[in-house]
């Protein structure tokens, strides 16, 4: 399978929370990151969290890891229409970061 | 800081043309990344580059592309001769180490018609 696989779509109504799963492969993955891309820009750093934390909140943000099953999520709460985006997991060993295909978050009115 | 600089943002070439990309990495970052997006195959890691050095190109599709990195501050990545499957999105990234953040550019657009 892929290295770090996530959903490729994700509809949510404006207001409500979004849940994004990705889930990877290589338990010796230092860090892990959820990027945010745009329409017709590059990836921006969202939030990242070291492998041997749980839960990081940043704001609207909460990401999730579950090191037994390698599985990472991003939670973001009161959903707004400029979080419709691709969101991207990574995983960073050594220097070498691998991207999930992303996951296209689309909000509904 | 400017942030890592891509050009060309967007190129239409023809097929068998070269195209030649171009990336300035943030100033004091010493690790630099070449990826590839396309639909169908997301984000790909073609090369990174430690210290100027190429470190694992182990991603780069075939011998039509290569990269160099001259200096600390400039890198190419080059297709040669290009096809309508090169068609991507080509984007430069920068760090300045392992546990650091990766920052990206902005893309270079590519469609070989």
């Amino acid at each position: 399978g892929e290295d770090v696989e996530q959903s490729l779509f994700l509809s949510v109504r404006e207001g409500d929370s979004s849940v994004i799963n990705c889930t990877y492969t290589d338990s010796s993955s230092t860090y892990l990151y959820w990027y945010k891309q745009e329409p017709g820009a590059g990836l921006q750093l969202l939030t990242y969290i070291f492998s041997n934390m749980d839960m990081k909140q940043d704001q609207r943000l909460t990401v999730l890891l579950n090191k037994k099953d390698k599985h990472l999520s991003l939670r973001i709460a009161d959903t707004q229409t400029g979080d419709s985006a691709i969101y991207f997991c990574a995983r960073r060993r050594d220097d070498k970061i691998i991207f999930g295909k992303g996951t296209r978050l689309h909000i509904l009115p | 800081d400017a942030g890592v600089i891509q050009s060309p943002r967007h190129e239409v070439t023809e097929m068998g043309q070269e195209v030649t990309l171009r990336c300035k990495p943030i100033s004091g970052h010493n690790s630099l990344f070449w990826y590839r997006q396309t639909m169908m195959r997301g984000l790909e890691l073609l090369i990174y580059f430690n210290n100027n050095v190429p470190i694992d190109d182990s991603g780069m599709p075939e011998d039509r592309f290569s990269a160099k990195m001259p200096n600390a501050s400039f890198s190419t990545l080059k297709i040669q001769p290009s096809e309508p499957r090169d068609s991507a999105v080509y984007f430069c990234a920068s760090t300045a180490g392992p546990g650091n953040t990766i920052y990206f550019g902005e893309g270079s657009w590519l469609t070989v018609v």
